[in-house]
C-alpha cells in the first residue's frame, strides 16, 4: 500500500510473475481514479483510469479495480516484465477535476530478473 | 514528439534569486499545470491554467508566480527563492480539466542553496 512516510513501500516480484499494487484512497466522494508510473528522473506516466461507476476496467497487461465499500484501488499488472520496475501511484479527485486530483505517494516496484 | 517540454533540467540558486522554469506543449491541449514533487510526499498543485488567458492558484502557490503566455506555454517564476522551494518541479497539460488524461514534462530538479 501507499505510505506518507519518507521510504516508499517496496514491492519486489520475479520477472513473469504478477504485481498487485494497492492504494487506499481518502475522500468517499472521490469518483475518479488514476495509476501513474514513474520511472527514475522521469516524469509521471498515465498507466489507466477507472470512474466510480465501474469496479474494473483491462488495458494492455494492466487492470484496475475498484472496491468503494473500503475505499481501495488496486493496480494488476500480469507477466511483470524489468521495464516495469519503477514508482507506482494513485490519484484520486471528486468529479473528475484535473486540477483537483490528489496524489498518493507511491510504491516501488522492483522486478527481479 | 515532444508533448510538455520543461527547461531547465537542473538549477541552483541561492537564497533570494529569482528565476522562471519554462513549459511548453505542442499537443494543442487547453490546460495546463505546475506541480512540485518532495520525498515522501504526492504530487501538490502549485498553478494551474484552465484554459489561455486564466490562471488559479493550487494548493501551494505561495512563493510562486505564474503565466500563460500563449496556448503552448506555461511559465513558473519564484520571485525570491528559498530553500523550502528546493524540490523537483513538473510542468503538464490536459486537453480539457475534466476526467483528462494529465501529460506530466520530464521534470526540473531545483535546489535552493
Amino acid at each position: 500500500g501507499e505510505s506518507v512516510g519518507l521510504h516508499l513501500p517496496t514491492l519486489s516480484v520475479q520477472e513473469g510473475d504478477n504485481s498487485i499494487i494497492n492504494c487506499a484512497y481518502s475522500n468517499s466522494a472521490s469518483d475518479y481514479f488514476i495509476w501513474y508510473k514513474q520511472e527514475s528522473g522521469k516524469g509521471p506516466q498515465f498507466i489507466i483510469d477507472i470512474r466510480s461507476n465501474m469496479d474494473k476496467r483491462q488495458g494492455q497487461r494492466v487492470t484496475v479495480l475498484l472496491n468503494k465499500t473500503v475505499k481501495h484501488l488496486s493496480l494488476q499488472i500480469a507477466a511483470t516484465q524489468p521495464g516495469d520496475s519503477a514508482v507506482y501511484f494513485c490519484a484520486e479527485s471528486a468529479g473528475g477535476a484535473t486540477n483537483k486530483l490528489i496524489f498518493g505517494t507511491g510504491t516501488l516496484l522492483a522486478v527481479q530478473p | 514528439n515532444a508533448g510538455v517540454t520543461q527547461t531547465p533540467k537542473f538549477q541552483v540558486l541561492k537564497t533570494g534569486q529569482s528565476m522562471t522554469l519554462q513549459c511548453a506543449q505542442d499537443m494543442n491541449h487547453n490546460s495546463m499545470y505546475w506541480y512540485r514533487q518532495d520525498p515522501g510526499m504526492g504530487l501538490r498543485l502549485i498553478y494551474y491554467s484552465a484554459s489561455e488567458g486564466t490562471t488559479d492558484k493550487g494548493e501551494v502557490p505561495n512563493g510562486y508566480n505564474v503565466s500563460r503566455l500563449n496556448k503552448r506555454e506555461f511559465s513558473l517564476r519564484l520571485e525570491s527563492a528559498a530553500p523550502s522551494q528546493t524540490s523537483v518541479y513538473f510542468c503538464a497539460s490536459s486537453e480539457a480539466q475534466v476526467e483528462n488524461t494529465i501529460y506530466f514534462g520530464e521534470g526540473s530538479w531545483l535546489t535552493v542553496v
